[in-house]
């Protein structure tokens, strides 16, 4: 099976602008979640999603934002870009039905990197 | 709350030798465990977990993890280290689902630099 892909995998915008990224789950996989790694504050969970719905949200304000669509793709939105949302920005699926052992795994994207200037 | 410590910045290793790196965690309920490995410019790989069950997992690349509840820790280990192992290594922690409503956040640790030298 092909593992998450997350497109672009670069990225650099200017602040104030906004930025859409994207990301592919494993074929069959229904959950997505979406991760931001900086080296001040580590790895750190924005939000996920199941189904076309938000079912976690972490910590973040509401210029980030997200959505699911029906083949499970799903898409970050970060609106007034700040300096300080450069970042990784990490992707990762999970599958379901796959009884307690498989469904639990996350597995990640190579990321995008979104550097704000 | 749910909440990782990795103590270690970085751990320091001569190729052949045996590793550890170090994780406590902290959780309400039974802990979902894992391990995850980030090469430079790259995503997480997954290396291994634990939910259930024996207390010592194998996962990929010779790695193993132990679980021990009592002291709440999960430490990673490889009996022989190879200089390709050398990356950043990641504890992750998950409540179980009947406390986070059947959500899958995970809490990461700060990471531990892994170095294995010649």
């Amino acid at each position: 099976k092909a593992g998450v892909t997350q497109t672009p995998r670069y990225l650099i915008k200017t602040r104030g602008q906004q930025v859409t990224l994207s990301c592919s789950p494993i074929s069959g996989h229904r959950s997505v979640s979406w991760y931001q790694q900086t080296p001040g504050q580590g790895l750190q969970f924005l939000f996920e999603y199941f189904s076309e719905t938000q079912r976690n949200k972490g910590n973040f304000p509401g210029r980030f934002s997200g959505r699911q669509f029906s083949n499970s793709r799903s898409e970050m939105n970060v609106s007034t870009l700040e300096l300080g949302d450069s970042a990784l920005y990490l992707c990762a699926s999970r599958g379901t039905g796959q009884g307690a052992r498989g469904a639990d795994t996350q597995y990640f994207g190579p990321g995008t990197r979104l550097t704000v200037l | 709350a749910q909440s990782v410590a990795q103590p270690e910045d970085q751990v320091n290793v001569a190729e052949g030798n045996p590793l550890t790196v170090k994780c406590t965690y902290s959780v309400s309920g039974n802990p979902y465990l894992f391990w995850y490995v980030q090469y430079p410019n790259r995503g997480l790989q997954f290396l291994l977990k634990y939910i259930t069950g024996d207390n010592l997992v194998k996962g990929s690349y010779g790695f193993e993890a132990e679980f021990n509840k009592s002291q709440t820790s999960f430490h990673l280990k490889k009996p022989s280290a190879l200089v390709s192992d050398s990356a950043l290594y990641f504890c992750a922690v998950r409540g179980p689902a009947i406390l986070t409503g059947g959500g899958n956040k995970l809490t990461f640790g700060t990471g531990t630099q892994l170095k294995v030298e010649l």
